[in-house]
């Protein structure tokens, strides 16, 4: 069963506006993670929160989480055509557990 | 280059048939999965493999086998196809039970 859920499940907007995609999830975790997928290719892991961090930066992108509501979001700043591509969360549950579970993405398209 | 390999790249089998989908890492990650990634659905795990010789199951197994004779190689199986297994299938990689996951960028299967 899926554990993350994303939302909005499609984004369209123009280059060098910001994206904002969230996501919420069931049960505790340890940490969370967000993936970018371009068309036909894998997934590339982007960010990875821990459960007792709140907030996380990498270049353009910034990560929350906010373990008592079970979401997280992903910002994505001053978007380029080349952000255009499928963003997962991934959920890591558990002491020692290998898994992860996924949700089904949010599809961003970014407009030259 | 440093990553997965997965081979082939796309196939299409008739129904009934064996089919071994490989999987190679140079990173000497412990950690190995397989996902099959359908529209709608996003990411689901099949197998995994925490260290070499061992193996688990994941959310969806059945119709899958999997080995895990050496670090580097983690074959999937199916043994007799059937059109429900049509999708994109990925492997990853981990170095920690943890951390973030190395994709390879799939195989496309689909069977007639």
């Amino acid at each position: 069963s899926q554990q993350g859920e994303e939302d909005p499940q499609a984004l369209s907007i123009q280059e060098g506006e910001n994206a904002t995609m969230n996501c919420s999830y069931k049960t505790s975790i340890n940490n969370l993670q967000w993936y970018r997928q371009n068309s036909g290719r894998g997934l590339v892991h982007l960010i990875l929160i821990r459960s007792n961090e709140r907030e996380k930066h990498s270049g353009r992108l910034r990560v929350t989480l906010d373990t008592s509501k079970k979401s997280s979001s992903l910002l994505i700043t001053a978007s380029r055509a080349a952000d255009t591509a499928s963003y997962f969360c991934a959920t890591n549950s558990g002491a020692g557990s290998y898994q992860l579970t996924f949700g089904k993405g949010t599809k961003l398209s970014v407009i030259p | 280059i440093a990553g997965i390999t997965q081979a082939p790249t796309s196939q299409i089998l008739a129904a009934g048939r064996r089919m071994t989908l490989r999987c190679t890492q140079d990173m000497r990650h412990n950690a190995m999965y397989w996902y099959r990634q359908d529209l709608g659905l996003g990411l689901r795990l099949i197998h995994y493999s925490n260290t070499a010789g061992t193996t688990g199951k994941g959310e969806v197994p059945d119709g899958y086998s999997v080995s895990r004779a050496n670090t580097d190689d983690f074959p999937l199986t199916l043994a007799s196809a059937v059109p429900s297994q049509t999708s994109v299938y990925f492997c990853a990689s981990s170095d920690s039970s943890r951390g973030p996951q190395h994709f390879g960028d799939g195989t496309r299967l689909s069977i007639l």
